[in-house]
């Protein structure tokens, strides 16, 4: 088993739809939360970090952690055809950081 | 604007050949990873520094690969001989030391190895 897991997609949504991405991790050690927003031949982007369990929002995305069952969600609302890409979930402790594969997002116009 | 800068961009070399890899992280940060990224395997840590010392470099292939932090504002990763099977995007992220998850990767150096 890995230690981060993440459905890879591809996930298709009509614009406007919220999108729910997830990520699930197995060890309870890890501390921060992350999304990352990759676009085809681009470098991982940070779109937002979480401390331990709780909600986070900017704009139209918002995270949520949940430690007690180790899971991690990325909403996005009113989704834009700019938001296609591949999104990655990442957990952190220390300077241990684990990524997940990623999952591609297409949302179409 | 503050962001990681690497160079190059793109690599097309052959089988056997040196291949260097140079980063800049963003000033005033004291941390530096160097991941590789395929389809197969996603995200992979190769190595990392703190204050320019080596911290971890156990995903690296020892006999072909190095990285070092000549000073502050650079890293380089070298590939020496470089296979087809090193063919892959490489990232270098950097951050402060204190305990936060902001990590902030470069755009990538993509190798192809022929």
């Amino acid at each position: 088993q890995k230690e981060v897991e993440q459905d890879p997609g591809p996930l298709s949504v009509p614009e406007g739809a919220i999108v729910s991405l997830n990520c699930t991790y197995s060890n309870s050690a890890f501390q921060y939360f992350m999304w990352y927003r990759q676009y085809s031949r681009k470098g991982p982007e940070l779109l937002m970090y979480t401390y331990s369990s709780g909600n986070k929002e900017d704009g139209r995305f918002t995270a949520q952690v949940d430690k007690s069952s180790k899971y991690i969600s990325l909403f996005i609302r009113d989704s834009q055809p700019s938001d296609s890409a591949t999104y990655l979930c990442a957990c952190n402790y220390g300077q241990n950081f684990v990524f997940g594969p990623g999952t591609r997002l297409s949302v179409l116009p | 604007d503050a962001r990681v800068t690497q160079t190059p961009r793109h690599k097309v070399t052959e089988m056997g050949q040196e291949v260097t890899m140079r980063c800049q992280p963003i000033l005033g940060h004291n941390t530096v990873f160097w991941y590789r990224q395929t389809m197969m395997q996603g995200l992979e840590l190769l190595a990392y520094f703190r204050n320019r010392a080596p911290l971890d470099d156990s995903g690296m292939p020892k006999d072909r690969f190095s990285a070092e932090m000549p000073d502050a504002t650079l890293a380089t990763l070298k590939i020496q001989p470089s296979e087809p099977r090193d063919s892959a995007v490489y990232f270098c992220a950097s951050k402060l030391a204190s305990n936060t998850g902001e990590l902030f990767f470069g755009e990538g150096s993509r190798l192809t190895v022929l």
